[in-house]
């Protein structure tokens, strides 16, 4: 029930594509969503983050779609751009757990010019 | 603020020998996490620390590995002996306050063990 399964494990798009990456979860009691982007050599960065009781949340070109019933929510990146090339990783927290994170497997994306 | 700063960058070592990477979070955070990340697992939570308490090690693969946060401003993991399975990139994560407040990543140490 910990779990947060992520897909895909990976992406090509052409510049200004839309890629869509999709996680699901199974425990309810997760209450908080972030998404996570990691260049390479780098530590993952926070990206955007949501909370259950919002459908959507967007911030520059990232958008997060939330279904609660569902329990599935998705990144979006509009007008995509090489320099958004990296791996992303959608999390959860349990807040029973503190600020203990699960994230999921990980989608890398390529932008090609 | 430099960030967290994780060090060394690259180890290389060979099995059974011991591994100590080091970590240094943001000053004034009181969360610190250290996760494991290899291409079949992505990123595992081996254990965090709260105000230098150990809250959760659950994580932790055996007792071959070991944390310690002597101070807010210092945690190690050891591996003693390592073995060619800790091959990984180790991060050190800190945060500020146990709500939504994001984790600050360093930028990792990579472990690899012949």
């Amino acid at each position: 029930q910990q779990q947060v399964k992520q897909s895909p494990q990976s992406l090509i798009v052409q510049k200004g594509g839309i890629p869509i990456i999709n996680c699901a979860y199974e425990n309810t009691a997760f209450d908080y969503f972030p998404w996570y982007q990691q260049f390479p050599g780098k530590g993952p960065a926070l990206l955007i983050a949501i909370r259950p009781d919002v459908s959507e949340k967007k911030e520059g070109r990232f958008t997060i779609s939330f279904n609660k019933s569902a329990k599935q929510f998705s990144l979006h990146i509009m007008d995509s751009q090489p320099g958004d090339s990296a791996t992303y990783f959608c999390a959860a927290r349990l807040k029973a757990a503190g600020n203990k994170l699960t994230f999921g497997g990980g989608t890398r994306v390529l932008v090609k010019p | 603020d430099a960030g967290v700063i994780q060090s060394p960058r690259h180890e290389v070592t060979e099995m059974g020998q011991e591994v100590t990477l080091r970590c240094k979070p943001i000053s004034g955070h009181d969360y610190l996490f250290w996760y494991r990340q290899t291409m079949m697992r992505g990123l595992e939570l081996l254990i965090y620390f709260n105000n230098n308490v150990p809250i959760d090690d659950s994580g932790m693969p055996e007792d071959r590995f070991s944390a310690k946060m002597p101070n807010a401003s210092f945690s190690t993991l050891k591996i003693q002996p390592s073995e060619p399975r800790d091959s990984a990139v180790y991060f050190c994560a800190s945060s500020f306050g146990g709500s939504s407040s994001p984790l600050h990543f360093g930028n990792g140490t990579r472990l690899t063990v012949t």
